[in-house]
């Protein structure tokens, strides 16, 4: 278990549609990263938020955003579903380590298949 | 930004061969280089990492090898069973924060027996 929780793990959706997907990190991470992972492709970087505040964004769509709360939990809202948005999104939380590195920490993902 | 280049895409190996991965980057600021293994239907998990200061890292059959002059770094697996058999991701990024995480492309690795 690393710690990072995603809910929920799978999500069956019309096309057209809205759905929020929720990840709450490894006690005291700060960042959080979203990831999208289709079919036989690599991680593909969606955006990162940094204690509430947006870091960095990656090919995140425009019908596609994320925000994190004072909580530091972060949801992922994809909207206007299309059926190429079917993917495995995973949240991944990270913090520095005591020799400075970065440890990414991954939650189990949640599979998206929209129909 | 950073860009993460990861070759090859596909590898197939005999068990009790070896396998070589390697990526390239961009971010002459990277400095911290993390190696994770995602096995089917599970999250990637991190299984060896290397910093700048360091040229080469090993834990048991596994190393990392880093050229910071070359921007590379590769992944090297020595005899290797079926249970490798996963898909390997590089990575990247300038530590000191927990700044992104640039990912590679990612390699199927498949050990056959």
């Amino acid at each position: 278990d690393s710690g990072v929780t995603q809910t929920p793990k799978h999500l069956i959706t019309a096309t057209g549609q809205r759905v929020t997907l929720r990840c709450s990190p490894r006690s005291g991470d700060l960042s959080v990263y979203w990831y999208q992972q289709s079919l036989d492709q690599g991680l593909q970087f969606l955006i990162q938020y940094y204690n509430g505040e947006e870091r960095a964004k990656g090919n995140i769509l425009e019908r596609f955003s994320a925000q994190q709360f004072p909580d530091l939990h972060s949801e992922l809202n994809l909207s206007s579903l299309e059926l190429g948005d079917s993917a495995l999104y995973f949240c991944a939380s990270a913090t520095r380590g005591r020799d400075g590195n970065t440890e990414a920490f991954f939650g189990q993902g949640t599979r998206l298949t929209v129909v | 930004g950073e860009n993460v280049e990861q070759h090859p895409s596909t590898l197939s190996v005999q068990e009790g061969d070896s396998a070589v991965i390697k990526c390239t980057y961009s971010d002459s600021a990277s400095n911290y280089f993390p190696w994770y293994k995602q096995e089917l239907g599970k999250r990637p998990q991190l299984i060896i990492d290397i910093r700048s200061n360091v040229g080469e890292k090993k834990d048991q059959r596994i190393a990392v090898t880093l050229n910071k002059t070359a921007k590379h770094f590769s992944l090297h697996i020595t005899e290797t069973q079926p249970e490798d058999s996963a898909v390997y991701f590089c990575a990247a990024t300038p530590s000191g924060s927990a700044r992104q995480l640039t990912f590679g492309s990612g390699t199927q690795l498949t050990v056959l027996p």
